[in-house]
Formats: C-alpha cells, structure tokens, sequence
C-alpha cells in the first residue's frame, strides 16, 4: 500500500521561503507512470493544484504561482519537495503530496497524503 | 487555462434523496473529468474517473456522466455517511479543480 507523508515547518514568516517534503513508502516512487504533484487548501476553500514532477525530473506548475514554485525530486530517498518563495498570508493553507496516475489517456490522483497545514505569520 | 464552474456550491439534502452536481468546463475536455469526495479533515478521495469510470470499491449510488463542456456526478440515494464536499477535476490540460460543492443532510 503507497502511502505519502508531508513534512515540514509548519510556520513561516512573511516573505520568506515555505519549504515541504514528501516521502512515498509502500513502492518506488520511479516505478510506474505517474506524476508527484502538490496541492494546497486554504481553512474553508477549495483545492488548488500547484505542480507536479515527473520521475525524470520535468516540471508543470500552477502559471498563477509558477514565478514563486519549484518542486524538486530525490528518487534515493524515495521523496519529492516544494519550495515557495515570498510567501504571504495567503499562503496559510493545508498542503497536500498527491500522486496523479498515469494509465494511457487516464490521469487521476489516487493517493494523497494526509495534509500538513502551513500558517504564514510573524 | 481551462476553466471548471461547479455548481451547487451547497446543498442540503436529505437521507434517501437523490444528489446532483454539476460541472462546465470552459472548453471541451472530452471525458477528461474525474470526481473526489472530501470528507472534514481528511485528503479527498477519488470516486469517478474519466467522468463515468467507478474507482475501485466506491458505492454503486455514487456516478458520473458527460463529455465535452457539461458533466453530472449523481448520488442515487443519499446516505449519512456521503456528508463532505465533492470537487470535479478536470485533466484535459493541467490539472484544475472546480469549486467544489459541500453537501449537508436536511
């Protein structure tokens, strides 16, 4: 069974840089065809994809936070990573590692970690 | 970028009704469509795949229809249990969902 957890500060001050990580257990995080996503939640709102990575290392994000985001992949210890810079207030939000399976045309987010809630405040 | 309106934004409903939600897409995303539930507290879970695909294990009250811009997700008999939010998520390009639609029992 896949599982992933997030990790990470769970407060950072304004301005300065949100850095998450997530570990995948249950499998290989280079076996199959699927991509490692992040996604966040503000308290009481909708759910807003911000990027993915590949096992290869390509990249998609979110275009409205594409200039602040870079997520990262270390395939020998089984993690993917998120970084955000120049956070604001708005940033506060419940962040989410999802992995999006690829099966031909089919693209679907099966498993998600269990959410890690990250305040931005001084 | 693709737009998803996902419509109610609340409902309430009670135990035993039937339950319809609506996605439109800005554009035709074929059957591009997935659904997820989301349950206070806990990571969505995915329901309906590819817009009409049950996902391993999910209740048979629970569907999907659609192609093109206009989608339906349908619970054919609500019970206690299907109280969360549900969210349409479209793949057509990258990966958006829609507003989601929380659903209260009456």
């Amino acid at each position: 069974q896949v599982q992933l957890q997030e990790s990470g500060p769970g407060l950072v001050k304004p301005s300065q840089t949100l850095s998450l990580t997530c570990t995948v257990s249950g499998g290989s995080i280079t076996t199959g065809t699927y991509y490692w996503s992040w996604i966040r939640q503000p308290a009481g709102k909708g759910l807003e994809w911000i990027g993915r990575i590949y096992t290869s290392g390509s990249t998609n994000y979110n275009p409205s936070l594409k200039s602040r985001v870079t997520i990262s992949i270390d395939t020998s210890k089984n993690q993917f990573s998120l970084i955000l810079s120049s956070v604001t207030a708005a940033d506060t939000a419940v962040y989410y590692c999802a992995r999006e399976r690829r099966v031909e045309w089919l693209r679907f987010f099966d498993y998600w970690g269990q959410g890690t809630l990250v305040t931005v405040s001084s | 970028d693709i737009q998803m309106t996902q419509s109610p934004s609340s409902l309430s409903a009670s135990v035993g009704d039937r339950v319809t939600i609506t996605c439109q897409a800005s554009q035709d995303i074929s059957t591009y469509l997935n659904w997820y539930q989301q349950k206070p507290g806990k990571a969505p879970k995915l329901l309906i795949y590819d817009a009409s695909n049950f996902e391993t294990g999910v209740p048979s009250r629970f569907s999907g229809s659609g192609s093109g811009t206009d989608f339906t997700f349908t619970i054919s008999s609500l019970q206690p249990e299907d109280i969360a939010t549900y969210y349409c998520q479209q793949y057509d390009d990258l990966p958006f969902f829609g507003q989601g639609t929380r659903l209260e029992i009456k």
